[in-house]
């Protein structure tokens, strides 16, 4: 079955460093990945997307992902983080069967020290 | 603009009273989908729709119904027999090519008194 593991439930990283927020998935074959972002009481917006190809993924806001399929992983970096960042990132993953819900890790919450 | 609109925002109903959640896409998007968010529980899927006229069950489907009449239109009723509704209601939607990403609406907060 498939499932989506993110270890980190809350990460509090200072303005300007770097964040690497971690991402493990099970799944038998090639997996579609995601990372999602939610502000407080909105919905999901999607900040990038594996497919195949290219292992490392570039995403929106300054966002990137590597696949790594020896470690079950598609960890999420920026290299440097602002205030407006603070939000609830989700990691979920996709089958190649039309139609099939994604799956969704719990989420991590990031927060932004000045 | 294209998206999905989920209606009302905010929701108050009484205890053992049955209440629908508005979910409108003009995407035209086949698949539509319901997740349930709690804090620390991630999205839980209730119910998903691929097609008009059907839908099947996800992992919580107990004490809520669903109905697909149109393509843009997937309300989700939650019964009485939903032993803890108060929660963050996500609807999505996306094309039916394997893999692709869902698009989500802005929720709804239901909270049962």
């Amino acid at each position: 079955a498939q499932s989506v593991t993110q270890p980190d439930i809350h990460i509090t990283v200072s303005e300007g460093a770097s964040l690497e927020l971690r991402c493990n998935y099970s799944y038998g074959a090639t997996p579609y990945l995601f990372w999602y972002v939610q502000s407080p009481g909105q919905g999901l917006q999607l900040l990038l997307k594996y497919f195949s190809g290219d292992t490392l993924v570039q995403g929106i806001k300054g966002f990137e992902a590597e696949f790594k399929r020896s470690q079950s992983s598609f960890n999420l970096r920026k290299p440097s983080v602002h205030w407006s960042d603070a939000a609830e990132y989700f990691c979920a993953v996709g089958a190649e069967q039309a139609g099939t819900a994604l799956i969704f890790g719990k989420g991590t919450t990031l927060s932004v020290s000045s | 603009d294209g998206g999905i609109t989920q209606s009302p925002k905010y929701l108050f109903r009484k205890e053992g009273q049955n209440v629908t959640l508005s979910c409108e896409q003009n995407l035209n998007h086949d698949a539509m989908y319901w997740y349930r968010q709690d804090p620390g529980q991630g999205l839980r899927l209730i119910y998903y729709s691929q097609i008009v006229n059907d839908f099947q069950k996800g992992d919580i489907a107990e004490g809520y119904s669903v109905s697909r009449e149109k393509k843009e239109s997937f309300p989700l009723t939650v019964t009485s027999a939903q032993k803890n509704p108060t929660a963050f209601y996500l609807c999505a939607s996306s094309n039916t090519q394997g893999g692709t990403e869902a698009f989500f609406g802005q929720g709804t907060r239901l909270t049962v008194v």
